[in-house]
């Protein structure tokens, strides 16, 4: 069983609605990510949250908005996405993002994003 | 410029064969994490194996086993006695001690078929 827990497992959203990802982990990582995987490539980074504090933004559309209630939580608020948002999101867990090249990320079992 | 290069877009092996995953990196730090993940169709992102910059033995993980040459900068993988449930994607991906954090970046995969 992964350790790090996304739902829903699917979401079929209109470009008009507002809907959330959410992630959860126990294993008392310190970083929490989100990443975006297109079908046939591999994921690209989105967000990275260390100790609850956004630290890495890479570029992404404002449509997306990550939020880390706490240090187990992690979300993703999705408002006016566009159809080629349509993707698979990763949330990912590490002990810590920095001085921890040698650590690896754990995965959850992503979200499946259809936007119509 | 690519950071991490997977040169075989699809593999097709023989079950109980051997198979070599090809994957060479490129970065001027010392300090690095090399990892590779299995995904199959279900999307989730398996955690298979790792070897550091300064290991000097090639990391085993049961049936998995990684051919580390430096200086030529691969991490090739070896998956032993392949079963059906091998098939899949694999990503091989490299972190990096950075200050701006030691992010994960994937390699673009290699899909592996095993056929019975």
């Amino acid at each position: 069983d992964t350790e790090v827990t996304q739902t829903p497992k699917h979401l079929v959203m209109g470009m008009t609605n507002k809907k959330s990802l959410k992630c959860e982990q126990h294993m008392g990582h310190r970083a929490m990510y989100w990443y975006k995987q297109k079908a046939k490539k591999p994921p690209e980074l989105m967000f990275v949250y260390s100790y609850e504090k956004l630290s890495i933004n890479e570029s992404v559309p404002s449509r997306f908005s990550p939020e880390c209630p706490n240090s187990s939580l992690l979300n993703l608020h999705l408002h006016a996405l566009q159809p080629e948002d349509s993707a698979l999101y990763l949330c990912a867990s590490s002990q810590e993002l920095w001085g921890s090249y040698n650590s690896p990320l754990h995965f959850g079992n992503g979200t499946r994003l259809t936007v119509t | 410029a690519q950071k991490i290069t997977q040169t075989q877009p699809g593999m097709f092996v023989q079950e109980k064969e051997a198979v070599t995953l090809d994957c060479t990196y490129d970065t001027s730090d010392q300090s690095y994490g090399l990892f590779w993940y299995k995904q199959p169709s279900s999307g989730e992102m398996i955690f298979l194996i790792y070897q550091g910059s300064y290991d000097e033995q090639n990391a085993t993980e049961g049936r998995y086993s990684l051919n580390f040459q430096k200086a030529r900068k691969s991490a090739n993988l070896v998956i032993s006695a392949s079963q059906l449930g091998d098939s899949a994607m694999y990503f091989c991906a490299m972190r990096e001690q950075k200050a701006a954090g030691n992010k994960l970046t994937f390699g673009g995969g290699t899909r592996v078929l095993v056929k019975p």
